[in-house]
């Protein structure tokens, strides 16, 4: 069936780095953009990044710009979230999404969603 | 700078009609997508584009526009539908936004 399974998350002190993968499996990973969202421990949603399915479009929210970078393997169907100089309020549950796009060719509407969710995997950063 | 504003907190009795309102400019141009956040558990998308449902969920929920509102409509409350409810949508640099999230409670 149609899944994302994340891993990677741990405990590491500030200004430390981690790697988090995003393994995908019954769907042709290749097809589609991914994002990660996190959420810090009571707080909402907050979308990280997204890439295309080529890889070619990349983009960060303004609170990781700069020490997040996302990347992708299409062949091995994995999805990465490199985090460097990371701070304390970087800690949350971090999550990546398949980005699904719609076309309704009757309406002439597209719709743009994240369809697919993985678990999640605990990042916490303190010293 | 763009954001999607939920209230926080709406309760409803058992078996009622229950709106949960998401507000915010994006909305003029793209539909709200709705997820449904149980405690502990990963989010799952419950209404995307106008009202659209994905395979799997229940056809007591629904969606709806006006301007820049959107809202999420659960008729016939049940137990079960007792958690967190985030509205999603884009941005104008076509970046994924989030609102702060409703907790339902179910009465």
């Amino acid at each position: 069936q149609v899944q994302l399974v994340e891993s990677g998350g741990g405990l590491v002190k500030p200004g430390g780095s981690l790697r988090l993968s995003c393994a995908a499996s019954g769907f042709t990973f290749s097809d589609y953009y991914m994002s990660w969202i996190r959420q810090a421990p009571g707080k909402g949603l907050e979308w990280v990044s997204y890439m295309s399915n080529t890889g070619k479009t990349i983009s960060y929210a303004d609170s990781v710009k700069g020490r997040f970078t996302i990347s992708r393997d299409n062949a091995k169907k994995l999805l990465y979230l490199q985090m460097n100089s990371l701070r304390v309020g970087d800690t949350a549950v971090y999550y990546c999404a398949r980005d699904n796009e719609e076309v309704n060719q009757v309406l002439y509407e597209r719709y743009f969603y994240m369809d697919v969710w993985g678990k999640g995997t605990t990042v916490t950063v303190s010293s | 700078s763009s954001e999607l504003t939920q209230d926080p907190a709406v309760s409803v009795a058992l078996g009622q009609t229950v709106r949960i309102r998401c507000q915010g400019d994006n909305l003029r141009s793209y539909y709200a997508n709705w997820y449904q956040q149980k405690p502990g558990q990963a989010p799952v998308l419950v209404i995307y584009g106008k009202s659209n449902r994905p395979s799997g969920i229940s056809d007591r929920f629904s969606g709806s526009s006006s301007g820049d509102t959107a809202y999420f409509t659960i008729t016939g409350a049940q137990a079960e539908d007792e958690a967190d409810y985030y509205c999603n949508s884009r941005d104008s640099s076509a970046n994924h936004l989030f609102g702060g999230g409703t907790k339902l409670t179910v009465l």
